[in-house]
């Protein structure tokens, strides 16, 4: 079974600080993750994807996620907080080669100015 | 232009009545899903669709049907509304031959049912 948890319903931060959202997975088969933003009103876009090569991902804006499968987790990094980075963050898991998304219930940043 | 698109973007509607959600892409994909969002729930899948002879039930699929009418286009039909299916309804796509399943998602369609 596939399952998604996103540690965290809310994160606030001031901006320039560092941004830690966490995710972990339960997954029957190695699996592909992926980090998804939602800014508001808009769509989700993609931040940065795993798929079983290097264990750290670098993605958009400056963010990255370390892969870590004894811990089972995703957990999404930033150094830096900027304004702009203010959205809801979506985890998400899917077997390699699968079929399904599975979707963690988001994380909502607030980035203090 | 977006690859995703979506129609209506807005809709509200009342209870009983028909609603067809329409999804169209320009990416040449032949797996193309449905979502609905809802607050503190993430995205839970309704339909999906592998090609334009294949559709399958997701984990939400009661009180829905889909229509797959060609590669490019998705439809996502509400027979009979009912309030709770007020949501933030997403279609998305991905490629076969992309062996990570990367989605691409639209903008989604924001449908009140009063």
């Amino acid at each position: 079974a596939q399952s998604v948890t996103q540690l965290d319903s809310h994160v606030s931060v001031s901006e320039g600080t560092p941004v830690l959202l966490r995710c972990n997975y339960s997954s029957s088969y190695s699996p592909s993750l992926f980090w998804y933003v939602q800014h508001p009103n808009k769509g989700l876009q993609l931040l940065l994807k795993y798929t079983s090569a290097a264990t750290l991902v670098k993605g958009i804006n400056g963010f990255e996620a370390e892969f870590k499968k004894s811990e089972t987790s995703f957990h999404l990094t930033k150094p830096s907080a900027h304004m702009s980075d203010a959205a809801e963050y979506f985890c998400v898991v899917s077997p390699l080669g699968g079929n399904q998304f599975y979707f963690g219930t988001g994380t909502s940043l607030t980035v203090i100015p | 232009d977006a690859d995703v698109t979506q129609t209506p973007r807005n809709r509200i509607t009342k209870t009983g009545k028909r609603i067809m959600l329409e999804c169209s892409q320009t990416k040449g994909h032949d797996r193309m899903y449905w979502y609905r969002q809802d607050p503190g729930l993430g995205l839970r899948l309704i339909y999906y669709s592998f090609d334009v002879k294949d559709i399958n039930k997701g984990e939400i699929s009661d009180g829905y049907s889909v229509s797959r009418q060609a590669q490019a286009k998705f439809s996502l039909s509400l027979e009979s509304a009912i309030p709770n299916q007020t949501a933030l309804y997403f279609c998305a796509t991905s490629d076969f031959g992309d062996s990570t399943d990367t989605q691409y998602f639209g903008p989604g369609t924001r449908l009140t049912v009063l």
